[in-house]
């Protein structure tokens, strides 16, 4: 069965100052792997996704992700944060090469990006 | 639709009696998945339908717990007697299908057991 890992409950950094967050991903085939951010009081909003290819993936609103094979990662990065950016993110991982599998997500990382 | 859409947005129901909590997907998306978010928790996977059948229910927490998908469309989750600790947003996503492409969310239901 996959499963994801979000080690850190919170993540704070200083605006303009670039901004990390981790995910870790455990599957028997080859991993299809997403971002999703969560603003207050809205739904779930796709950020960026990584299915084969390149291991530099950009998204939106200036994220990017890079996956690692060998260490099992999918981290979040952006190379300067804004105080809009604030938000609980969520990594998420699919079984692809399973049929009939769903689309697992870790318990979320929540960014606060000070002024 | 434009988006997927679910209904009612707010329920609140005393504890015992049952509620339903409706999907409607992007039109065309054949994968549809239920997750519950517990305040301040992450997303708990509950079922996922391929079309009309649910390939994996391992995520529904107990029986009282069930759901259907009709016409490859409309999804109910249905919740029996329920419980305080049933209190939660559920949320509903769809996607073409599996694999590469990402799933798109409602604005989920939030229900309150009283």
């Amino acid at each position: 069965a996959q499963s994801v890992a979000q080690p850190e409950d919170q993540v704070n950094v200083a605006e303009g100052n670039p901004l990390t967050v981790k995910c870790t991903y455990s599957v028997s085939g080859n991993p299809y792997l997403f971002w999703y951010v969560q603003y207050p009081n809205r739904g779930l909003q796709f950020l960026l996704k990584y299915i084969t290819g390149d291991n530099l993936v950009k998204g939106s609103y200036g994220f990017e992700a890079e996956f690692n094979k060998s260490q099992t990662s999918f981290h979040l990065k952006k190379p300067s944060a804004l105080v809009s950016d604030s938000a609980l993110y969520f990594c998420a991982v699919r079984d692809g090469d399973q049929a009939g599998t769903a689309l697992i997500f870790g318990k979320g990382t929540t960014l606060s990006v000070s002024s | 639709g434009a988006g997927v859409s679910q209904s009612p947005s707010n329920k609140v129901t005393e504890k015992g009696k049952d509620v339903e909590l409706r999907c409607d997907p992007i039109s065309g998306h054949t994968a549809l998945y239920w997750y519950r978010q517990r305040l301040g928790q992450g997303l708990e996977f509950l079922i996922y339908f391929q079309g009309n059948s649910a390939p994996d229910k391992s995520g529904l927490p107990s029986d009282r717990f069930s759901a259907e998908r009709t016409g490859e469309s409309v999804s109910t989750l249905t919740i029996q007697r329920t419980q305080q600790e049933d209190s939660a947003v559920y949320l509903c996503a769809s996607s073409f299908g599996t694999g590469v492409t990402e799933a798109f969310f409602g604005q989920g239901t939030r229900l309150t057991v009283v």
